[in-house]
């Protein structure tokens, strides 16, 4: 089945600054990607989607990469903001069309 | 802007009872989701139901648990008899087109099995 690796359980940065999130998947590659944001005690909230035939995504301050040779995304947000301050979460489906699996999460933090 | 809705927020119970966790998907989705999470760890999935059945399932989703969707609105999770281990926050999700869509999720309940 398909694993999924974000490799920073937690990453502190400057306001301002852009913060980049890393996600690695181990087998083959999905159909799609998706980035969402948890806030402590309550559910992932959507933020982008990339399909495996887009190299780049953006969504306001946001930009998602997808890069299959190397299993991996990239999630940057740009000009900071302490209310980023967040854990965000990478899924993929499983195999196929097969509902969501996702990492444990990158617990980012933006220090004012 | 329409939003999964959740019901309770909390419950405690003791272990052996049975507990109902309700959802409210959004009013246009056809596809629904239960997922769960043990504090700390990685959100997983449980089952996903389209067209009144059930269409995938996960290993931890075993005979004692149960989902439906009653009346047209509510999607019901249940746990027949509850052991430690399944304290967790449970999600609900749902989408519209289909499992390559977005998952829209709700605040979750708290489970907690004493």
């Amino acid at each position: 089945s398909q694993k999924i690796e974000q490799n920073s359980e937690a990453l502190n940065i400057q306001e301002g600054k852009t913060a980049t999130l890393t996600c690695n998947y181990t087998n083959y590659s999905p159909a799609y990607l998706q980035w969402y944001r948890q806030d402590p005690g309550r559910g992932p909230v959507f933020l982008l989607l990339i399909r495996e035939n887009e190299k780049e995504k953006r969504k306001e301050r946001l930009k998602v990469t997808f890069d299959t040779t190397l299993k991996q995304s990239l999630f940057h947000i740009t000009a900071s903001q302490p209310a980023d301050s967040a854990t965000y979460l990478c899924a993929l489906p499983n195999s196929g069309n097969t509902p969501l699996v996702f990492g444990k999460g990158t617990r980012l933090s933006v220090i004012a | 802007e329409p939003e999964v809705t959740q019901t309770p927020s909390h419950q405690v119970t003791q272990m052996g009872q049975e507990v109902i966790l309700r959802c409210v998907p959004i009013s246009n989705h056809l596809y629904f989701y239960w997922y769960r999470q043990i504090l700390g760890q990685k959100v997983e999935f449980l089952v996903s139901f389209y067209n009144n059945e059930i269409s995938e399932k996960s290993e931890i989703f075993d005979d004692q648990f149960s989902v439906e969707r009653p009346d047209g609105s509510n999607f019901t999770l249940k746990i027949r008899s509850t052991k430690l281990e399944d304290s967790a926050m449970y999600f609900c999700a749902s989408s519209g087109q289909g499992l390559q869509e977005t998952q829209y999720f709700g605040p979750g309940t708290r489970l907690l099995v004493l």
